[in-house]
């Protein structure tokens, strides 16, 4: 399996742009994070979705933010409008439901809003 | 609410010599911990773990220390290398999902 694979690796775009970042789990890995990490913040968990529904929505920071899971095999984690505020790295992370299993992440989307 | 905690941002060892990075946690419903490890431009991987019922596990030059009643855990890596260099996170699963530190950046000098 070649890992949790997200897309792109590096975006940069003008504020009040929409910006999409995507993602694709481990085969089987049926629960799907996403994260954001800043200086400030660390890691913080923004979503997860367990079997395609979304579970913990809270750490979602603003309305200008929203993800899907239309299917098993595919995420997106939309920002619209983006702020320079947003710049940050974004990680995908999957992991198997059942037990204390651990996660396993993306490389990450490096965010740049100017 | 921080409920686990990495109070060091870093630490800075000597090639061959012991680094402990430590964490703490609020949460005395916890009962499973994790150590992430990080390299620049790339995503946390997994390092190792530790269950409530033990306070050890040893996995080569890596061994987690668990005190329950301390609420606290620590990462040994002896003897430390360059290569070790890199953002540990200790992670704690609560409700289905990871909950990390904030980190600790590891600098392994030769």
């Amino acid at each position: 399996d070649a890992g949790v694979i997200q897309s792109p690796r590096h975006e940069v775009t003008e504020m009040g742009q929409e910006v999409t970042l995507r993602c694709k789990p481990i085969s089987g890995h049926n629960s799907l994070f996403w994260y954001r990490q800043t200086m400030m913040r660390g890691l913080e968990l923004l979503i997860y979705f367990n079997n395609n529904v979304p579970i913990d929505d809270s750490g979602m920071p603003e309305d200008r933010f929203s993800a899907k899971m239309p299917n098993a095999s595919f995420s997106t984690l939309k920002i619209q409008p983006s702020e320079p505020r947003d710049s940050a790295v974004y990680f995908c992370a999957t992991k198997t439901q059942v037990g204390n299993t651990e996660a396993f992440f993306g490389q990450g989307t490096r965010l740049t809003v100017v | 609410d921080q409920q686990v905690k990495q109070n060091s941002p870093s630490l800075s060892v000597q090639e061959g010599r012991i680094s402990i990075l430590n964490c703490d946690y609020t949460n005395s419903m916890f009962d499973y911990f994790l150590w992430y490890k990080k390299y620049p431009a790339e995503g946390p991987t997994f390092l190792i773990s530790i269950s409530s019922i033990k306070d050890k596990n040893e996995d080569g030059r890596f061994t987690v220390f668990l005190n329950k009643s301390a609420k606290h855990l620590s990462l040994h890596i002896v003897p430390s290398q360059p290569g070790d260099s890199a953002v540990y996170f200790c992670a704690a699963p609560r409700q289905g999902n990871l909950i990390f530190g904030k980190g600790t950046k590891l600098s392994v000098k030769p």
